[in-house]
């Protein structure tokens, strides 16, 4: 079975704060993919990063950072020094190699409070 | 190069109603997927098509159903509407061979009163 789990349904941060969305996932695939969607209020899906199981390495990108670790099935995303910009519904997802199928967490409600 | 684009944007049925969905992928990509995203719940799969053909299915009613065309374009129909179809419906496409890169559109916004 596939499943993603966001436990945090909301969270609130003052801005230029650190914040960590937490993301724990379960699957019996060797080979998958681990993604971080941003969904502002207008809809649409934006794409933030692709993980594959064989690279745990951690990745920066500028005030966003994810890190993974395959031993506790989790995939956290830190967002640096928030700002009001960041405000949105984030989702983590999880594509195994078979099957092609994405399935995502509940997402969480960021809210950054100028 | 245009993104995935969805038709219409917004739409209001009423339950019992039928709908249709359309989607654009991406040029060069042969591969569509449908969700749904119901308020306050991540995106659930639908249906896969590639090359035309169904290639996966989700745990949805055969109220749904989905057909791709030969320039890759989809639709999803949805019978016998029900309340609880109100939500975004949204569309991938990925090129083939790389069914985990899916490119997401905008969506699909509907009501159903």
């Amino acid at each position: 079975a596939q499943k993603v789990t966001q436990a945090q349904t909301e969270i609130s941060v003052v801005e230029k704060e650190d914040v960590t969305l937490d993301c724990v996932y379960e699957t019996r695939d060797t080979t998958y993919y681990l993604f971080w969607y941003k969904q502002p209020p207008s809809g649409e899906l934006v794409f933030l990063i692709r993980r594959n199981s064989f690279d745990e390495q951690n990745e920066i990108s500028g005030r966003y950072s994810w890190n993974f670790q395959k031993s506790t099935s989790s995939f956290n995303f830190t967002i640096t020094a928030s700002q009001v910009v960041d405000s949105a519904v984030y989702f983590c997802a999880l594509s195994p190699s078979v099957g092609n199928q994405f399935y995502f967490g509940t997402g969480t409600s960021l809210t950054v409070i100028p | 190069d245009a993104g995935v684009t969805q038709s219409p944007t917004h739409l209001i049925k009423t339950r019992g109603q039928h709908v249709t969905l359309r989607c654009s992928p991406i040029s060069g990509h042969k591969s569509v997927s449908w969700y749904q995203q119901v308020l306050g719940q991540g995106p659930q799969f639908i249906f896969q098509y590639y090359e035309k053909e169904e290639r996966g299915r989700g745990n949805f009613p055969d109220r749904f159903s989905a057909r791709q065309f030969p320039n890759y374009s989809s639709e999803l129909n949805v019978n016998a509407l029900l309340l609880g179809d109100s939500a975004l419906y949204l569309c991938a496409s990925s090129r083939p061979g790389q069914a985990y890169e899916q490119y997401f559109g905008p969506g699909t916004r509907l009501t159903v009163t």
